[in-house]
């Protein structure tokens, strides 16, 4: 099973600021199968990215995902209120068939 | 608008069967992979399994022996089982859409909070 690992555990920036997190993959994770996604308090998690790069419907281009291999990071280029969240990476492998999910990254207001 | 639609008993009991029921709205069931996924504060994010139109199963290994889905495609509606619950399955779980080629979850259903206390 891949385990991803997600740094830091949380982030504490400012409104405006530039926001980096980062996903590991114990193994390579093939970029078509690495997403993000965004969880508010009492939400469902929202895809934010998939394949590694591609934004989903309607997220703003202020998110970027990039990456390959086993590193992989979502950049967030200038903080709105609405983002702090927390941030989820995800991989799927195919043998077998399994998704994993990182363990988050909290993005909280400094 | 595209929805999925979630219900299912909250509390149960030790050793009883978990069961929820995920419906979707607005859009094409079939071509689709359905997934559920379950989030608690000591395990995070956990797939729990999929199905597709078709019944085409695949599980977690680490769950497979307890966990039965099922797909209703007259009423665009799967579901899960998980026998003989304990503590450790306490969770909100979540049905969603894979969303195909790129193996992302595209649109979740609302959660439906499960609490194994005796």
């Amino acid at each position: 099973e891949i385990v991803l690992t997600q740094s830091p555990g949380t982030l504490s920036l400012s409104p405006g600021e530039r926001a980096t997190l980062s996903c590991r993959a114990s193994q390579s994770v093939s970029s078509s199968f690495l997403a993000w996604y965004q969880q508010k308090p009492g939400q469902a998690p929202r895809l934010l990215i998939y394949g590694a790069s591609s934004r989903a419907t309607g997220i703003p281009d202020r998110f970027r995902g990039s990456g390959s291999g086993t590193d992989f990071t979502l950049t967030i280029s200038r903080l709105e209120p609405e983002d702090f969240a927390v941030y989820y990476c995800q991989q799927y492998d195919s043998s077998p068939p399994m998704y994993t999910f990182g363990q988050g990254t909290k993005l909280e207001i400094k | 608008q595209v929805q999925l639609q979630q219900w299912g008993a909250g509390l149960l009991k030790p050793s009883e069967t978990l069961s929820l029921t995920c419906a979707f709205y607005g859009g094409s069931f079939s071509g689709y992979y359905w997934s559920w996924i379950r989030q608690s504060p000591g395990k995070g994010l956990e797939w729990i399994g999929e199905i597709n139109h078709s019944g085409s199963t695949n599980y977690n290994p680490s769950l497979k022996s307890r966990v039965t889905m099922s797909v209703d495609t007259s009423k665009n509606q799967f579901s899960l089982k998980v026998t003989s619950v304990t503590a450790a399955d306490t969770a909100v779980y979540y049905c969603a859409r894979e969303r195909s080629g790129v193996d992302a979850f595209d649109i979740w259903g609302q959660g439906t909070k499960v609490t194994v206390s005796s």
